[in-house]
């Protein structure tokens, strides 16, 4: 059963750069899945930022697309997420999640979610 | 940019149908995929390409879609069931992925 665990800072300065990983277990992240991130604010829903391939190639969110880098390491079984120039309204939960392609990409297995707060 | 449209709450009394509807102009042509998310908790996959149930998940919980709108219905709602329930899907062109703002489901 696959899963996944975020990590990386929990407290992020206004205008830096907001850097997660997610480590996989019990499922090789080469096995030919897209793995994603997604984010909710406190008290808000759900918003999609971007998917990534094992090969590489990569969806993005269009609104943060400009800001958002998303990376794999097959040899490490996980992915991570940098996004640059962040502000106060950025503070959210961040999950990653599993995203199974048919045609589409849908998450289908998901992390409990790495609150990050974004503060001077 | 991409919108899917749910209504901000629906409430039932324990053994009632609940049914949560998302609207989307894109929905004719792409599935529509449901999450239930619990207060704490990371979402969870629900119904999947429209109808289809992933395994574990009760029978009570079907889905549909009909033109532009995707329907989740719950048969017979338990108070286990109250939760914050997401439609996701994607643009006409696959580009833009999004998730529907969020319906709060009470059962009481």
């Amino acid at each position: 059963q696959v899963q996944l665990q975020e990590s990386g800072p929990r407290l992020v300065k206004p205008s830096e750069t907001l850097s997660l990983t997610c480590a996989v277990s019990g499922y090789s992240i080469s096995t030919g899945d897209y793995w994603g991130w997604i984010r909710q604010p406190p008290g808000k829903g759900l918003e999609w930022i971007a998917n990534i391939h094992h090969d590489g190639s990569t969806f993005s969110n269009p609104s943060l697309k400009s800001r958002v880098t998303i990376s794999v390491a097959p040899s490490k079984n996980q992915f991570s997420l940098k996004l640059t120039s962040v502000t106060a309204a950025e503070t959210a939960i961040y999950y990653c999640a599993r995203a199974l392609f048919n045609g589409d990409h849908y998450f289908d297995s998901w992390g409990r979610g790495t609150l990050v707060t974004v503060s001077s | 940019s991409y919108e899917l449209t749910q209504p901000p709450s629906v409430s039932v009394s324990p053994g009632q149908t609940a049914r949560i509807t998302c609207s989307g102009d894109a929905l004719p042509k792409k599935y529509a995929y449901w999450y239930q998310q619990k207060s704490g908790q990371a979402p969870v996959l629900v119904i999947f390409e429209d109808n289809r149930r992933p395994s574990g998940i009760p029978e009570r919980f079907s889905g549909s879609s009909s033109g532009t709108m995707a329907t989740l219905t719950i048969s017979g709602a338990q108070v286990e069931d109250e939760a914050d329930y997401y439609c996701y899907s994607t643009d006409s062109s696959g580009n833009h992925r999004v998730f529907g703002g969020g319906t709060k489901l009470t059962v009481l």
